[in-house]
């Protein structure tokens, strides 16, 4: 079974700009979560969709959003790029049941950098 | 915030067991302890999770205290390519949000 795909891997951009980053999970996985990781925090929770709905999301400014689509693929797009934002942003995908919830399993994540 | 405590780093030697301790003394009754590791710059990589019974898989056994508010991961032969941060979370029944800490830099030496 094809894993977490993230696209583009690598990514530059300037300063004001915006940018979308696209995740397609494992096949039959409808939830998507997206992380951010930087040196100085660590790996901080962005949002996670779950059929078409943001059902959680993380202390993130406004800047950031997302989307997920209906075959659960999902973006999410950063506004107004800052210095701050360079990081790797990582996606990963779960199954979802009412007893609870499953394992989650990362992409390779996109590395962006913000000059 | 995370609800986990590791120490930031550990050595082993290949082919030895690696035992990567976690404190969760706060942990509540319908929470599990996750773990995770990240070799550099990949995503992050599930290794295994439990409740309170231990529990063994291809990759580790868990093994959670009685009290639950401790747990150790154990690689039982580890390797070069062993060497990662370990993360262990504390995470609700339901719900994908993973609260990382800093986990343990895990080094396997020849």
């Amino acid at each position: 079974k094809a894993g977490v795909t993230q696209t583009p891997r690598y990514l530059i951009k300037t300063r004001g700009q915006q940018v979308t980053l696209s995740c397609s999970p494992i096949s039959g996985h409808r939830s998507v979560s997206w992380y951010q990781q930087t040196p100085g925090q660590g790996l901080q929770f962005l949002f996670e969709y779950f059929s078409e709905t943001q059902r959680n999301k993380g202390n993130f400014p406004g800047r950031f959003s997302g989307r997920q689509f209906s075959n659960s693929r999902s973006e999410m797009n950063v506004s107004t790029l800052e210095l701050g934002d360079s990081a790797l942003y990582l996606c990963a995908s779960s199954l979802v049941a009412r007893q609870g919830s499953y394992e989650q399993y990362f992409g390779p994540g996109t590395r962006l950098t913000v000059t | 915030d995370a609800k986990t405590t590791q120490p930031p780093s550990m050595d082993c030697a290949e082919g030895r067991a690696a035992n990567l301790p976690c404190n969760h003394s706060t942990i509540s009754g319908n929470e599990y302890v996750y773990w995770y590791r990240q070799i550099h710059s990949q995503g992050p990589q599930y290794i295994i999770h439990g409740l309170k019974n231990n529990e063994t898989n291809e990759m580790a056994s868990l093994i959670i205290t009685e009290d639950r508010k401790s747990s150790t991961l154990i690689l039982p032969h580890a390797t070069l390519r062993d060497t990662a941060v370990y993360y262990c979370i504390v995470r609700a029944k339901y719900g994908n949000k993973l609260v990382f800490g800093a986990g343990t830099i895990l080094r396997v030496k020849s």
